[in-house]
């Protein structure tokens, strides 16, 4: 099955820095790739998804990078803010035919400092 | 649009009882609701797949006796922890792939609920 590996685990910034998160995953046939960012007690939310098919994808102060070949793609958050600080799981999933899971990664604890 | 709910939010139970957790697609029809368990501290840990009208598949190291799941509608997925334990504890977090958009692989997660097992 499919096995995604997040590093850092935890992840500490000054405001208005930048942060990288990076995630590995093991399957290649694995086509779709978001990010959750989970607050204290709450749901993961949904922060930004890349698909197989496109290599980058920014929204605003967030962006996520795809590397096939080498089976990675990473989370980046520019100009970071306090209110980013969370809980952050990269995830992959298989195709349909497959079952539709997700896979996560283990989680990087971001904090940010004001 | 795409809201899941969970019912209830918090539930602590005495040790040998059974609870019942609610998910239910607000705005969406649900073909596939997936159950995770998440421990302080770690990652979401998927337990089971529940698709509408047959019987869910579990996750290596799941006891489907001891977590009950029933997917009765396109809207409702229930979770049931028999006999519970301690060790039960966790938040356990729900989430719906909206019907008819097989090609996408979306969730939409739930609020989860926290079980304490006393």
């Amino acid at each position: 099955g499919e096995n995604v590996e997040q590093h850092p685990s935890t992840l500490s910034v000054q405001e208005g820095d930048s942060a990288v998160i990076k995630c590995t995953y093991s399957d290649s046939a694995s086509n779709y790739f978001p990010w959750y960012k989970q607050e204290l007690g709450k749901r993961p939310q949904l922060i930004i998804d890349i698909r197989s098919n496109v290599g980058e994808k920014k929204d605003q102060r967030i962006a996520v990078t795809l590397n096939k070949t080498a089976k990675h793609f990473s989370l980046h958050i520019t100009e970071t803010q306090p209110e980013d600080s969370a809980v952050y799981f990269c995830a992959a999933s298989i195709p349909y035919n497959a079952g539709n899971m997700l896979t996560f990664g283990g989680g990087t604890r971001l904090m940010v400092k004001p | 649009g795409a809201v899941v709910s969970q019912h209830p939010s918090r539930v602590i139970c005495k040790s040998g009882t059974s609870v019942k957790i609610e998910c239910r697609s607000l705005d969406f029809q649900a073909t596939t609701m997936f159950w995770y368990r998440q421990f302080p501290k770690q990652s979401l840990m998927l337990m089971a797949t529940s698709n509408e009208g047959s019987k869910a598949t579990y996750e290596q190291g799941v006891e489907k006796d001891k977590f009950l799941i029933n997917h009765a509608s396109l809207t409702l997925s229930t979770l049931t922890v028999t006999s519970a334990h301690p060790e039960d504890s966790s938040f356990y977090i729900c989430s719906a792939r909206p019907h008819g958009r097989i090609s996408y692989n979306e969730q939409f997660f739930g609020p989860g609920t926290r079980l304490t097992v006393l």
